[in-house]
């Protein structure tokens, strides 16, 4: 079975420009969550997307954004970059199963976002 | 709030030494709790991870890690190390409700291992 797939891997961008990158999630996986990853910060949850609905959010602003296709595969999009943007982002995948008490996530390779 | 504590950004160890990666957390119900490894330029890879049952739990490349509630901590080790285990380590949880997969991570911990 295919992994997680992310695109592009590596991404310039400059101050002010917006940015969309894309997550495919395991066959048959519902669930799409979003990481951001940064030196400073670390890890931090973006926010997760199942059947096409945004079902949970971290604490970033709005230009963050996210939106899931019926296929679940996952898109998010940056707007009016910031070069505290820069970051590897990261997508993770779950079958997101009804009644199941967790379940697990599996992590794509990321997409490396240098804003210049 | 959850919050996740590892201690120690860097720790070195020698090759068939102990590993021993420190995370506590914070959090008023016990979360499930995760032991990811990240190598350069790739995503996390689960280790391990404790949700019910069991205490002492075992992962993957002789991973293991014990639940202790009293101490709200769930330290990684491996017996012996290899230079393959260099790699950052991050210890997560995920908050109650259970079934959401929005994951806390501690800072990260990189385990260099001398020949």
């Amino acid at each position: 079975k295919a992994g997680v797939t992310q695109t592009p891997r590596y991404l310039i961008k400059t101050r002010g420009q917006q940015v969309t990158l894309s997550c495919s999630p395991i066959s048959g996986h519902r669930s799409v969550s979003w990481y951001q990853q940064t030196p400073g910060q670390g890890l931090q949850f973006l926010f997760e997307y199942f059947s096409e609905t945004q079902r949970n959010k971290g604490n970033f602003p709005g230009r963050f954004s996210g939106r899931q296709f019926s296929n679940s595969r996952s898109e998010m999009n940056v707007s009016t970059l910031e070069l505290g943007d820069s970051a590897l982002y990261l997508c993770a995948s779950s079958p997101g199963l009804a009644g199941e008490a967790y379940n697990e996530q599996f992590f794509g390779p990321g997409t490396r976002l240098t804003v210049l | 709030a959850q919050s996740v504590t590892q201690l120690g950004s860097h720790v070195s160890v020698s090759e068939g030494a102990l590993v021993l990666l420190r995370c506590n957390y914070s959090s008023s119900v016990p979360p499930y709790l995760f032991w990811y490894v990240q190598y350069p330029n790739q995503g996390l890879q689960l280790l391990l991870k404790y949700t019910t049952g069991a205490t002492l739990v075992k992962g993957i490349n002789g991973f293991e890690a014990e639940f202790k509630k009293s101490e709200t901590s769930f330290h990684l080790t491996k017996p012996s190390a290899h230079m393959s285990d260099a790699a950052e380590y991050f210890c997560a949880v995920a908050p109650p409700p259970r079934g959401a997969n929005n994951l806390f991570f501690g800072t990260g911990t990189r385990l260099t291992v001398i020949p």
